[in-house]
């Protein structure tokens, strides 16, 4: 089955941009989706196919997808950012096709 | 506004069973894939399940598989989850999450969660 590689951390100042990658053999050749999940909360979507960010997301956030890594980048991190975010893809040649990734915990230093 | 509300869960026994659902309200819910995505405590996201708009078409997760069934009563604008054989591992957060039409899912949005415990 399809597999999604996040690393578990990535910390970064306030106003620094973070960037959290997602590798994924050919993944540039498929759909990725990022949520963010902040504790005790529901997962929220903040950038689908690749890059379009949903009504309501901040334009800091923002996406990009090729060769074997997906990047979603939030620029001018702020506090309330600090979340777990999780990558997805839907591979539908799987009989199981829903992927996330393992998850990278974004900390605002 | 699209809201998914879950219910259903509680604390079951090891080798038992659990049906949960979740009502949707604010879109056509005939017309939209729906999942059921879980998070163990302290874990990530795991994709649990899938059904097409049209209740004909569905999918599982390999540690599901043949232990779960998703159904829907379009009718009732409801999505279901029979659990049955439930395991430690079963112990999560259970979602339910509106997709799309079948092809490059994506979940939004979600619902507030239904909580599993499996314990003796």
């Amino acid at each position: 089955s399809y597999v999604l590689t996040q690393p578990p951390s990535v910390s970064v100042a306030p106003g620094q941009t973070a960037r959290i990658t997602c590798g994924g053999n050919k993944i540039g050749s498929k759909s990725v989706h990022w949520y963010q999940r902040k504790p005790g909360q529901a997962p929220v979507l903040v950038i689908s196919d690749d890059n379009d960010r949903p009504s309501g997301i901040p334009e800091r956030f923002s996406g990009s997808n090729s060769g074997n890594t997906a990047t979603l980048t939030i620029s001018r991190v702020e506090a309330g950012d600090e979340a777990d975010y999780y990558c997805q893809v839907w591979d539908t040649r799987s009989d199981h096709p829903g992927v996330f990734g393992g998850g990278t915990k974004l900390t605002v230093l | 506004e699209v809201q998914l509300v879950e219910s259903g869960g509680g604390v079951v026994q090891p080798g038992g069973s659990l049906r949960l659902s979740c009502a949707a309200s604010g879109f056509t819910f005939e017309n939209y894939a729906m999942h059921w995505v879980r998070q163990v405590p302290g874990k990530g996201l795991e994709w649990v399940s899938f059904v097409s708009g049209d209740g004909t078409t569905t999918k599982y997760g390999d540690s599901v598989k043949g232990r779960f069934t998703i159904s829907r009563d379009n009718s009732k604008n409801s999505l279901y989850l029979q659990m049955i054989s439930l395991g430690s591992e079963d112990t999560a957060m259970y979602y339910c999450a509106k997709g799309r039409y079948g092809i490059f899912e994506r979940f939004d949005p979600w619902g507030q969660g239904t909580l599993v415990t499996v314990s003796s």
